[in-house]
């Protein structure tokens, strides 16, 4: 069955280190997003890419870059992490519709 | 500027009633809304979803329905069962403004559903 992936599900690093976190769907979906949920704040959009080679910043994106270098897979890399950065981070995919569909989710924690 | 208003952090109904889950917006441009479900440890999972065009929609125990006048949804679910104890979100995106698939979520509304 086709589906969305994200990896690792836990990560505990500390303060300044870069880390990556993975998604990957099977579904051959053109859009991807990230989100990072927060208690207090629902479903913030982190970064979006439409295809292959595009990446959008969303309304969070300061301290995160993306890159999408083929269509499966839309890592997230938190450049110098942050105590700020702590979240559990969701990774989503669609069509050509609205409706999004989302990963199990990466609970990070930055110490 | 929250977009989209979930005013009810949380909401505890018995087993077999009405659960009654609201929703307001700002955005005009907003036409396309949807309900998504969220347990613990676990992603979103879509519920029902709703075009501007309409003002109700229908899925099993799930109806949306759309004020667009009162820039306002609702979600209601009947009979409320236990497994629907959940975060409920709300959200939008403007497809036909350009927004090109880009959702905007509210905080969320915890429903307890009670044996």
């Amino acid at each position: 069955d086709a589906e969305i992936t994200q990896s690792p599900r836990h990560k505990i690093t500390e303060t300044g280190r870069q880390v990556t976190l993975a998604c990957h769907q099977t579904w051959n979906h053109n859009n991807m997003f990230w989100y990072r949920q927060d208690l207090g704040h629902g479903l913030r959009l982190i970064h979006y890419s439409y295809g292959v080679q595009d990446t959008n910043k969303g309304e969070v994106s300061d301290g995160y870059s993306v890159s999408r270098s083929n269509t499966e897979d839309l890592p997230l890399t938190l450049e110098s992490a942050a105590s700020s950065q702590t979240s559990v981070y969701f990774c989503a995919s669609s069509y050509s519709t609205d409706t999004q569909y989302f990963g199990p989710g990466t609970r990070l924690t930055v110490l | 500027d929250q977009q989209v208003k979930q005013n009810s952090p949380s909401l505890s109904v018995q087993e077999g009633r009405i659960s009654i889950l609201n929703c307001d917006y700002t955005n005009s441009m907003f036409d396309y809304f949807l309900w998504y479900k969220k347990y613990p440890a676990e992603g979103p999972t879509f519920l029902i979803s709703i075009s501007s065009i309409k003002d109700k929609n229908e899925d099993g125990r799930f109806t949306v329905f759309l004020n667009k006048s009162a820039k306002h949804l609702s979600l209601h679910i009947v009979p409320s069962q236990p497994g629907d104890s959940a975060v409920y979100f709300c959200a939008a995106s403007a497809s036909s403004g350009g927004s090109n698939y880009k959702l905007t979520f509210g905080k969320g509304t915890l429903l307890t559903v009670n044996p």
